[in-house]
């Protein structure tokens, strides 16, 4: 089974902080995303990635931005916390072509900006 | 405008009844797919089922079945004989053309509950 590591389930940082979010895939994923999901407003993209250093901007990529040095390793970094960036945050992999396209999920990072 | 619609918020049913969770999508695509996810209080995202926009008849995986109407663009998710386990959190998701980079599009959710 595939799996995607999500480097904390819950976080709680300061306003200003520079934040790092880790996720690591184990299945030789070639595309990851990093979604940030609020009540009512379902998942929505902030950046995706579908090789080594190669990064895509999704629908809110404003306060974000990511690392792929390592095909395993996708970061999210967020410069500078603010407390609207509170929410959880869920990275997910999937394979570049395959027929489907079903994306495998962490388990997701709570994360509480003060 | 959003290309997947839930318009349930929140859905009950009783254990061991039969249960519809409606999903609507857009797009001008001829090749797409849909998805549904489901995600426990705990958090994960779980991936239930996958319905091609070009297979002819929908897609079953075990309690679950996806209702295909491609001309309703509608893809509703049927769970037969409820359990108290699925209560949970569930996800319509479509991925536009081709499959590459596999950028999903996520719906709302509908939060299931099942009455005991």
């Amino acid at each position: 089974d595939v799996k995607v590591t999500q480097s904390s389930r819950y976080l709680v940082k300061r306003t200003g902080e520079k934040v790092f979010l880790e996720c690591v895939q184990d299945m030789d994923h070639e595309n990851m995303f990093w979604y940030r999901q609020d009540p009512g407003l379902g998942l929505r993209l902030i950046y995706f990635s579908y090789d080594v250093k190669m990064k895509e901007k999704g629908d809110i990529p404003e306060g974000y931005s990511v690392s792929r040095e390592k095909k395993e390793r996708f970061s999210l970094i967020l410069e500078s916390a603010s407390t609207n960036q509170t929410s959880m945050y869920l990275c997910a992999s999937s394979l570049y072509g395959s027929s489907r396209g079903a994306q495998h999920f962490g388990d997701g990072t709570r994360l509480s900006i003060l | 405008a959003q290309k997947i619609t839930q318009t349930q918020p929140g859905m009950f049913v009783q254990e061991k009844e039969a249960v519809t969770l409606d999903c609507t999508y857009d797009t001008s695509d001829q090749s797409y797919g849909l998805f549904w996810y489901k995600q426990p209080s705990s958090g994960e995202m779980i991936f239930l089922i996958y319905q091609g926009s070009y297979d002819e008849q929908n897609a079953t995986e075990g309690r679950y079945s996806l209702n295909f109407q491609k001309a309703r663009k509608s893809a509703n998710l049927v769970i037969s004989a409820s359990q108290l386990g699925d209560s949970a959190m569930y996800f319509c998701a479509m991925r536009e053309g081709q499959t590459g980079a596999n950028n999903l599009f996520f719906g709302t959710g509908t939060r299931l509950t099942v009455i005991p």
